[in-house]
């Protein structure tokens, strides 16, 4: 009964390669997140997504690509992965129209040799 | 947009002493101020947050306080313990009713025994 879960865990691939990452939440939470942790540890918005629509893009590369095909889920696609994409990535969700927590998948942790 | 500086990005204390990190915003109409810890590998989990009506707020043997005037709020940790060593995070909400919660580049917290 995960609240927010996100598939894969480990994700390790060469570089050029294309990946996806898989996220759902069963809170019944209207806003979902995509977050990037770099190795400094920066927590850094990538994408917002409210009820299917697409409401924070954080000047991310158009080599990432978000979808949504409902509310609870929302997923994170990569094209030509480049080393600098190396990092964590973080699935939240939250409550639309309330000021309050953010509730976070487990990550996943993503390595471009 | 709003900034958030948090300091310092890393401290260490004894068991039983107290720690105390702060962090500066930039938008002086944010009114919610969040706390978040990221035990190491995990995910990051809200441990106390603070809205702008009130100066401080308390749980258990942690607080944080609320200085709208000077634009910062603290995380303060009493009696701390080795299981409290992590990284906190601060955060505070993006300008806009976006849900965009922005972070503080992290404390990393070692309590040694």
């Amino acid at each position: 009964d995960t609240a927010v879960s996100q598939t894969p865990k480990y994700l390790v691939t060469q570089m050029g390669n294309d990946k996806s990452i898989k996220c759902e939440q069963n809170l019944g939470h209207d806003t979902m997140y995509w977050y990037k942790q770099d190795s400094k540890k920066f927590l850094k918005i990538m994408f917002s997504y409210n009820n299917k629509e697409l409401i924070i893009n954080e000047t991310v590369p158009n080599r990432f690509s978000p979808k949504s095909p409902d509310k609870a889920h929302l997923n994170l696609h990569i094209n030509s992965l480049e080393l600098g994409d190396s990092a964590v990535y973080f699935c939240a969700s939250s409550s639309r129209g309330q000021v309050g927590e953010l509730f976070f998948g487990e990550g996943s942790r993503l390595t471009v040799l | 947009g709003e900034n958030v500086e948090q300091h310092p990005s890393t401290l260490s204390v004894q068991e039983g002493d107290s720690a105390v990190i702060k962090c500066t915003y930039s938008d002086s109409a944010s009114n919610y101020f969040p706390w978040y810890k990221q035990e190491l590998g995990k995910r990051p989990q809200l441990i106390i947050d603070i809205r702008s009506n009130v100066g401080e707020k308390k749980d258990q043997r942690i607080a944080v306080t609320l200085n709208k005037t000077a634009k910062h709020f603290s995380l303060h940790i009493t009696e701390t313990q080795p299981e409290d060593s992590a990284v906190y995070f601060c955060a505070v909400y993006g300008s806009g009713n976006t849900g965009k919660l922005i972070f503080g580049q992290g404390t990393t917290l070692q309590v040694k025994p």
